[in-house]
């Protein structure tokens, strides 16, 4: 059974740095086949992907978040980490991870986490 | 940069057919994927590369990919397909989604 758990902060402050956990079971971050993947979506509104990585040396990341984002496994813990740098308010929203089934072109989200609502607020 | 456009709502009577549009340029040279996210819930994938439908998943749920424009169609529709859904493709290595789609089953 697949599973995904994102955990982290549920407030933090503008201009402080987002750490959030995913948190995989039910298959190996060692397959590269698979890949875990950050989505976010502010309250009301679309899904926005931000990042994915299938292994240490293949990680993509959104272009217009790049300079904030990183994204990094610890297979031994079968976790997946993003950090996001200088928070804003408009960062508020649901943070999910997501199971990448295959990468690109053919890759799908077949698994999701039930994501993490994260308010940005002083 | 690549966009993926939908109709920001939809509308349609029990048991009728409904259908989604996607478009973007040469969408059909790429593989679309829809995602159906209830109030409340995350996301759930109901149609991967094109038309294939993940087990689980109703045969009224079918998708298309032709030119600029993927499509969901759902025959029958039931109140419980009432819900928004997303459009996903790939832009290199990234991933674009759409801008979703808000289903209402009057």
């Amino acid at each position: 059974q697949v599973t995904l758990k994102e955990s982290g902060p549920v407030l933090v402050k503008p201009t402080e740095t987002l750490t959030l956990t995913c948190t995989v079971s039910g298959f190996s971050l060692n397959n590269t086949r698979m890949g875990v993947s950050w989505i976010r979506q502010p309250p009301g509104k679309a899904l926005e992907w931000l990042a994915h990585i299938f292994s240490i040396d293949e990680k993509s990341y959104s272009t217009s978040l790049k300079s904030r984002l990183t994204i990094s496994e610890d297979t031994s813990k079968n976790q997946v980490v993003l950090t996001m740098t200088n928070m804003d308010p408009v960062d508020t929203g649901t943070y999910y991870c997501a199971r990448i089934h295959s990468g690109y072109p053919l890759g799908y989200f077949d698994y999701w986490g039930q994501g993490t609502l994260v308010t940005v607020s002083s | 940069s690549y966009d993926l456009t939908q109709p920001p709502s939809v509308s349609v009577s029990p048991g009728q057919t409904a259908s989604i549009t996607c478009s973007g340029h040469e969408l059909g040279h790429k593989y679309a994927c829809w995602y159906q996210q209830k109030p409340g819930q995350s996301p759930v994938l109901v149609i991967y590369q094109d038309t294939k439908r993940p087990s689980g998943i109703p045969e009224r749920l079918s998708g298309s990919n032709s030119g600029n424009t993927a499509t969901l169609t759902i025959s029958g529709t039931q109140a419980m397909d009432e819900a928004d859904y997303y459009c996903q493709a790939w832009d290199s290595s990234s991933v674009i989604f759409g801008g979703g789609t808000k289903l209402t089953v009057l």
